[in-house]
């Protein structure tokens, strides 16, 4: 399996307040993005990274940030949260120069929930 | 960017072949053709991916026609343990990026006993 960890696993917080979920990879990947995934929904994708310091837009980034600092790391931060928010949050790992270019390594997932 | 339909669910009895059929009518001609698998509480994983004609691994097999605008996902004598959702995409991947992949609601496969 990838090398992928995200960090909390689950997260209970309060309307207003800032929020951040770590994605860390020990695959030295190019390519770093960040999912939710809600009911009726599938995964959408919010925010992605092709290098450090590079980031875009996904179709969902309304209300979301990233950064990306280190090719390990990318962090995915609701500067306030808000119930809407509430959803599984997934991060996601590819690499150009595997046998299967675009495949996509999945982390275990980030339960957010906000009051 | 290509469109997916497929159906929202499916049964299925152990031991059973199962084949799952996505519709991507305005697929590009540099697009690709991959299906992930989602078991609950965990992140989708890659089952197959392919171009044209016929792809087979130690899991599933594809089946693409000539015209690419269909794909039909192959699980041969499926068991409980492949309940699951499996979602098809398609894209190029030519830039090694998965950017442009997009996630449907999937199929719910359930296996029966």
């Amino acid at each position: 399996d990838a090398g992928i960890t995200q960090s909390p696993r689950h997260k209970v917080t309060e309307t207003g307040t800032p929020v951040t979920l770590r994605c860390h990879q020990t695959e030295n990947h190019r390519y770093m993005y960040w999912y939710r995934q809600d009911p009726g929904h599938g995964l959408r994708l919010i925010h992605y990274s092709y290098g450090v310091k590079d980031t875009d837009k996904g179709e969902v980034s309304d209300g979301y940030s990233v950064s990306r600092s280190k090719t390990e790391d990318f962090l995915l931060t609701l500067e306030s949260a808000t119930s809407s928010q509430t959803s599984v949050y997934f991060c996601a790992i590819s690499e150009q120069s595997s046998g299967r270019a675009g495949e996509l390594f999945f982390g275990e997932g980030s339960r957010l929930t906000v009051l | 960017l290509a469109k997916t339909t497929q159906p929202i669910s499916m049964d299925s009895y152990e031991g059973q072949e199962v084949n799952i059929t996505c519709s991507h009518n305005n697929i590009a001609t540099n697009d690709y053709i991959t299906w992930y698998q989602q078991f609950p509480s965990q992140g989708p994983r890659f089952i197959i991916q392919g171009y044209k004609t016929k792809v087979t691994n130690e899991v599933a097999s594809l089946f693409i026609p000539a015209d690419r605008k269909s794909s039909t996902l192959s699980l041969p004598r499926v068991s409980l343990s492949d309940t699951a959702v499996y979602y098809c995409l398609v894209g190029d991947r030519s830039s090694g990026s998965a950017r442009q992949l997009t996630f449907g609601s999937g199929t719910q496969l359930t296996v029966l006993p």
